[in-house]
């Protein structure tokens, strides 16, 4: 079974300030990780997808890096703003079961 | 549609009733996921189909839990004979394909059960 685990569990920092998540998985037979922000009492905004064969994708002030034979993922979101924070969750579709397994997530918090 | 529309967006219901809940993927999409998130909890994987078929029930936390969905498109997740565990907020994804494709998630429906 694939387990997630996303570090820190919470975040605050400055605005401005760049930030460093990340996600460990333990099996490393999987099609692709996708990353996702989750605003309290909303659904799940796809971030960033990275397949299995890339090791990193980037969109605008977001770059997702992928390891998966140590089965490690990175995002960075540069000079952060108010408007990021949010709960972000990173999911590894899985080779055999075509599951996306979730982490608890990293709450952030961008301070104005 | 432009996204994956869940209905009903809210839901309260009396202990021991049934519901229906109910997911409209984006049009083409032939990969479809239920997922369940409780209070402060994080995201638990229900049932996933592919097609009109659900290769992996797995998920589903007892035999009270049934999900069907019909023409390749629109999916219903039954709950029998509610009870207050289930209360959650019951979230619905599609893909164009499974494996290799992005995955878009509905609002959800917040089930409460009293």
């Amino acid at each position: 079974k694939q387990e997630v685990t996303q570090i820190p569990a919470a975040l605050s920092v400055p605005e401005g300030e760049n930030l460093v998540l990340n996600c460990s998985f333990t099996d490393s037979a999987i099609y692709n990780l996708q990353w996702f922000r989750q605003d309290p009492g909303k659904g799940l905004t796809s971030l960033l997808l990275i397949q299995s064969s890339q090791r990193e994708q980037t969109s605008g002030r977001l770059n997702a890096s992928l390891d998966k034979s140590s089965g490690r993922s990175t995002l960075y979101i540069a000079a952060s703003q108010p408007g990021d924070s949010a709960t972000y969750l990173c999911a590894p579709e899985g080779l055999n079961d075509y599951k996306l397994s979730f982490g608890a997530g990293t709450t952030v918090t961008v301070r104005a | 549609g432009a996204g994956v529309s869940q209905s009903p967006s809210n839901k309260v219901t009396e202990k021991g009733k049934d519901v229906e809940l109910r997911c409209d993927p984006i049009s083409g999409h032939t990969a479809l996921y239920w997922y369940r998130q409780s209070l402060g909890q994080g995201l638990e994987f229900l049932i996933y189909f592919q097609g009109n078929s659900a290769p992996d029930k797995s998920g589903l936390p007892s035999d009270r839990f049934s999900a069907e969905r019909t023409g390749g498109s629109v999916s219903t997740l039954t709950i029998q004979r509610t009870q207050q565990e289930d209360s959650a907020v019951y979230l619905c994804a599609s893909s164009l394909n499974r494996g290799s494709t992005e995955a878009f998630f509905g609002q959800g429906t917040r089930l409460t059960v009293v």
